[in-house]
C-alpha cells in the first residue's frame, strides 16, 4: 500500500531550537516527496521537493531509503515558521498521497 | 498569471439544504482537485480530474458529493442535503505536473 505518515500532530519548539518533523511512507519503488507548507492566513505551497535536494527557508529533507523517511529539518527554529506541514508522495498514478499534517508552533 | 480562486470564500447553510462551490483553476493546467479539511485534520482528497478522462471519484464520501468540470477549467462541487459533518474547508488545487499542485484560497463551509 502506498501510505505518508506523519507521526506527530503537533509539535512545539523554542525559537533557536533545532526542528525535525517526521515523515514516513511506504511504497514500492523509488518514491518522489514533497513537503508542503500552509502558513496561517495562507494558501498551501509548496515548500521544498527531495529530487531538487533544495534548502528553502533553512528547511532540508533528505530521502532515506533505509528507514523511508523524508523527516524535514531545520537547525535554528524561526517564530515565522510557525505553520502547518505535509509530507506528500507521487502515487503510481501521479496523484499526491498525502500525510496527515503537523502543526509546527515555535515558542518566543 | 491569477492563481486558483475558489468562491465563496465562506458559505453558512442550514441542515438539508444544498450547496456549490466553484473553482477557478490556472490556465493551462489540466489536472484540477478537491480536497476537504477538516478542523484538526489534514487533507482528504476527495476528487481528481485530468483532462478529458473520467474523473477519479474515488475519495467521495457519499453520494451527496458530485463534481463536475465543465470545458476543462471551472470546476463544481456540489453537496445536497448537507450534514453538520460536512463543514469543513473545501480546498480546490490545479497542476500542470503531478508533483506541484497549486492551491487556491478554499472554501469555508458551516452547517447549521
Amino acid at each position: 500500500a502506498q501510505r505518508v505518515t506523519q507521526p506527530e500532530k503537533l509539535l512545539s519548539v523554542f525559537k533557536g531550537a533545532p526542528v525535525e518533523l517526521k515523515c514516513n511512507y511506504s511504497y514500492s519503488g523509488s518514491p518522489e516527496l514533497f513537503w508542503y507548507v500552509q502558513y496561517s492566513r495562507q494558501r498551501l505551497q509548496l515548500l521544498l521537493r527531495h529530487i531538487s535536494r533544495e534548502s528553502i527557508k533553512g528547511f532540508t529533507a533528505d530521502l532515506n531509503k533505509g528507514e523511508t523517511s523524508f523527516h524535514l529539518k531545520k537547525p535554528f527554529a524561526q517564530e515565522e515558521d510557525s505553520a502547518m506541514y505535509y509530507c506528500a508522495l507521487i502515487s503510481s498514478n501521479y496523484q499526491l498521497i498525502w500525510g496527515a499534517g503537523t502543526k509546527l508552533i515555535i515558542k518566543p | 498569471g491569477a492563481g486558483v480562486s475558489q468562491s465563496p470564500s465562506n458559505k453558512v447553510t442550514e441542515k438539508g439544504k444544498d450547496v456549490e462551490l466553484r473553482c477557478d483553476p490556472i490556465s493551462g493546467h489540466t489536472a484540477l482537485y478537491w480536497y476537504r479539511q477538516s478542523l484538526g485534520q489534514g487533507l482528504e482528497f476527495l476528487i481528481y480530474f485530468q483532462g478529458n478522462s473520467a474523473p477519479d471519484k474515488s475519495g467521495l464520501p457519499s453520494d451527496r458529493f458530485s463534481a463536475e468540470r465543465t470545458g476543462g477549467s471551472v470546476s463544481t462541487l456540489t453537496i445536497q442535503r448537507t450534514q453538520q459533518e460536512d463543514s469543513a474547508v473545501y480546498l480546490c488545487a490545479s497542476s500542470s505536473r503531478p508533483d506541484t499542485q497549486y492551491f487556491g484560497p478554499g472554501t469555508r463551509l458551516t452547517v447549521l
